[in-house]
């Protein structure tokens, strides 16, 4: 069966510090992968997306960047954190353009 | 451009009572629609979906969800409500590209 990971669960981290978030998926190959961040446990906002290894597409411009170095590693980097960047982040994959996503089970990043 | 509308941020019912977390959508072209629920600071789960065909959907946990196509709904659907249903609950559509669209999403609260 397929399961995907994320980590850190939680992290607190400085205005200004860079910020490293993995995620990976086990069970399947050539998965879509996907990051959202989610506010005040409300909406999702889609952040990247990738269909294969160094595909990225980025949906909303900021200071974040994501990179896929494997099949089944989805990464979300920082240079410099800042305070809106706090939230929920969740790592995403679906197996196909028309399916369903399964999700990890979040990062919850606190910038002070 | 593709929308998803979930109308009720908060929907209360009591515990054995049916429940209905209303959505609607719109989009070019057919749609994939699909039913998330989210715990308190966990990943969201898939629940349901719809492809094509018969316009009422099974899934998870005695969940139901009805495609109308005139209307542009999805509304999820409970016979009887359990507590353990509380939870925040978000709708989302494509149309076979990679994104999906998700609602702001409903708190369904269930009461003893």
């Amino acid at each position: 069966s397929q399961t995907i990971h994320q980590w850190p669960a939680t992290l607190v981290q400085p205005v200004g510090s860079p910020l490293s978030l993995e995620c990976t998926v086990e069970g399947t190959s050539n998965p879509n992968l996907y990051w959202y961040r989610q506010a005040a446990g409300r909406g999702l906002q889609l952040l990247f997306y990738s269909v294969g290894i160094g595909q990225i597409s980025s949906e909303v411009p900021q200071n974040l960047s994501a990179s896929r170095p494997q099949d089944r590693q989805f990464i979300l980097s920082s240079k410099k954190l800042l305070l809106s960047d706090s939230g929920f982040y969740l790592c995403a994959w679906g197996a196909i353009a028309g399916a369903e996503q399964f999700f990890g089970p979040g990062t919850r990043l606190t910038v002070l | 451009a593709q929308s998803v509308a979930q109308p009720e941020d908060q929907v209360n019912v009591a515990e054995g009572n049916p429940l209905t977390v209303k959505c609607t959508y719109s989009v070019s072209g057919n749609p994939y629609l699909f039913w998330y629920v989210q715990y308190p600071n966990r990943g969201l789960q898939f629940l349901l979906k719809y492809i094509t065909g018969d316009n009422l959907v099974k899934g998870s946990y005695g969940f139901e969800a009805e495609f109308n196509k005139s209307q542009t709904s999805f509304h999820l659907k409970k016979p009887s409500a359990l507590v353990s249903d509380s939870a925040l609950y978000f709708c989302a559509v494509k149309t076979g590209g990679f994104k999906t669209i998700f609602g702001a999403g409903t708190r369904l609260f269930v009461k003893a």
